[in-house]
């Protein structure tokens, strides 16, 4: 069993939706949760992060953590056409990180 | 500007031709790693390294070797490539205990 499982996606919405995004995770030891986003050819960047339970926001972006039920999502409202791309979960315990399969998001004008 | 780069970008190569992927950064990171990203398996870290001279099996490091001469290089060696080694690579670098990777543009591997 993975150590971080995520919605597989893919995703299609219309501009302006909100658009959700979520991953589970098997070990209580991680510290810091967090998202990153890739676009098409390019290496992954992180977006946001987060190290307790709670939302976190910015602008169109929140991360949610869950620690007692082990679930991180990440909300996108009034979502772009320029929001298309792969998103990745991940959780760090010590410096390592560990990633989900990531779910590709398409935006539609 | 602060960036990962990776050499080559695309490579096509036969089975068993040794190759070697460079990576290199330059934000004095110490913690550096080589991932592997597949359709349905996402990223793999395959080995990474805490600082020079010290580096350290990940996830799937068959087939793989690497080493870390220099603080700022952590190149990726494949000694004899098997079509099962068809993959996007990527490395990744960040600051020693951080959350925070920095990736670089992805290296696409066909070995046939």
């Amino acid at each position: 069993q993975k150590e971080v499982e995520q919605d597989p996606g893919p995703l299609s919405v219309p501009e302006g939706a909100i658009v959700s995004l979520n991953c589970t995770y098997s070990n209580s030891a991680f510290q810091y949760f967090m998202w990153y986003r890739q676009y098409s050819r390019k290496g992954p960047e992180l977006l946001m992060y987060t190290y307790s339970s709670g939302n976190k926001e910015d602008g169109r972006f929140t991360a949610q953590v869950d620690k007692s039920s082990k679930y991180i999502s990440l909300f996108i409202r009034d979502s772009q056409p320029s929001d298309s791309a792969t998103y990745l979960c991940a959780m760090n315990r010590a410096g390592k990180s560990t990633f989900g399969d990531g779910t590709t998001l398409t935006v539609k004008p | 500007e602060a960036q990962v780069t990776q050499n080559p970008r695309y490579l096509i190569t036969v089975t068993g031709k040794k190759l070697t992927v460079t990576c290199s950064q330059n934000m004095n990171h110490e913690y550096m790693s080589w991932y592997r990203q597949d359709p349905g398996l996402g990223l793999r870290q395959i080995y990474y390294s805490m600082n020079v001279e010290v580096t350290d099996k990940g996830d799937v490091p068959e087939g793989y070797k690497v080493s870390r001469k220099e603080k700022r290089n952590f190149p990726l060696i494949l000694e004899s490539p098997s079509p099962n080694q068809t993959s996007l690579y990527f490395c990744a670098s960040q600051t020693g205990g951080s959350y925070e990777q920095y990736f670089g543009p992805g290296t696409r591997l066909t070995v046939t």
